[in-house]
């Protein structure tokens, strides 16, 4: 079965601008997660959602938001983008909530902001 | 801020030889799980082992876990090129529903 997929793959936006990043996860799962990663920070955790919920949150100014769809599709959306925000952006999905589950990782969405 | 460290934090070797990448994280967890990212791609799960196991293996893979030293240890068998990739762990703290990552061993094989 398809694994998560992200769109857009890439992007470039310019400062003060917002973006969308999209995530199908895995037909059945219902839980997505969203990660960022950064050369001087690593992956970092952004948020869960589970049955539309947002379950759990990482440390990230409120600039940075998501939401799931009621067919477990989630949106992540970073507002007044700043150059820090130049990431890889990986969703993820797993079957339950993730804990105790494995996580399965899309290719991610590079966001650069100039 | 990361939970783990990951050791070493690169790696050369040459192909044919085994290659071990060590994880210490600092609280007590529900699961540890190794992934591979190739440059500039997502992340492939590769094993996940859970707070009472203490072994497990998947085709070269072996990954051993020691909770009371919160460690744990990746090994890849007879390496091959394509396995050039960075690897890191994550753990599952317990009560958390998120994955803590370490920053990562940059593994390089060489033909």
């Amino acid at each position: 079965k398809a694994g998560v997929t992200q769109t857009p793959r890439y992007l470039i936006k310019t400062r003060g601008q917002q973006v969308t990043l999209s995530c199908s996860p895995i037909s059945g799962h219902r839980s997505v997660s969203w990660y960022q990663q950064t050369p001087g920070q690593g992956l970092q955790f952004l948020f869960e959602y589970f049955s539309e919920t947002q379950r759990n949150k990482g440390n990230f100014p409120g600039r940075f938001s998501g939401r799931q769809f009621s067919n477990s599709r989630s949106e992540m959306n970073v507002s007044t983008l700043e150059l820090g925000d130049s990431a890889l952006y990986l969703c993820a999905s797993s079957l339950r909530e993730s804990s105790g589950n494995t996580i399965y990782f899309g290719e991610g969405s590079w966001l650069t902001v100039v | 801020s990361q939970q783990g460290e990951e050791d070493p934090q690169a790696l050369s070797i040459q192909e044919g030889e085994n290659a071990t990448m060590n994880c210490s994280y600092k609280t007590s967890i529900n699961n540890l799980q190794w992934y591979r990212q190739n440059s500039g791609r997502g992340l492939v799960h590769l094993i996940l082992i859970r707070s009472n196991e203490r072994e497990k293996h998947s085709g070269r893979l072996r990954v051993t876990l020691d909770t009371s030293k919160k460690s744990s240890s990746l090994l890849i068998t007879a390496s091959r090129a394509a396995d050039t990739a960075s690897y890191f762990c994550a753990t599952v703290p317990l009560g958390a529903q998120k994955l803590v990552f370490g920053q990562g061993t940059r593994l390089t094989i060489n033909p």
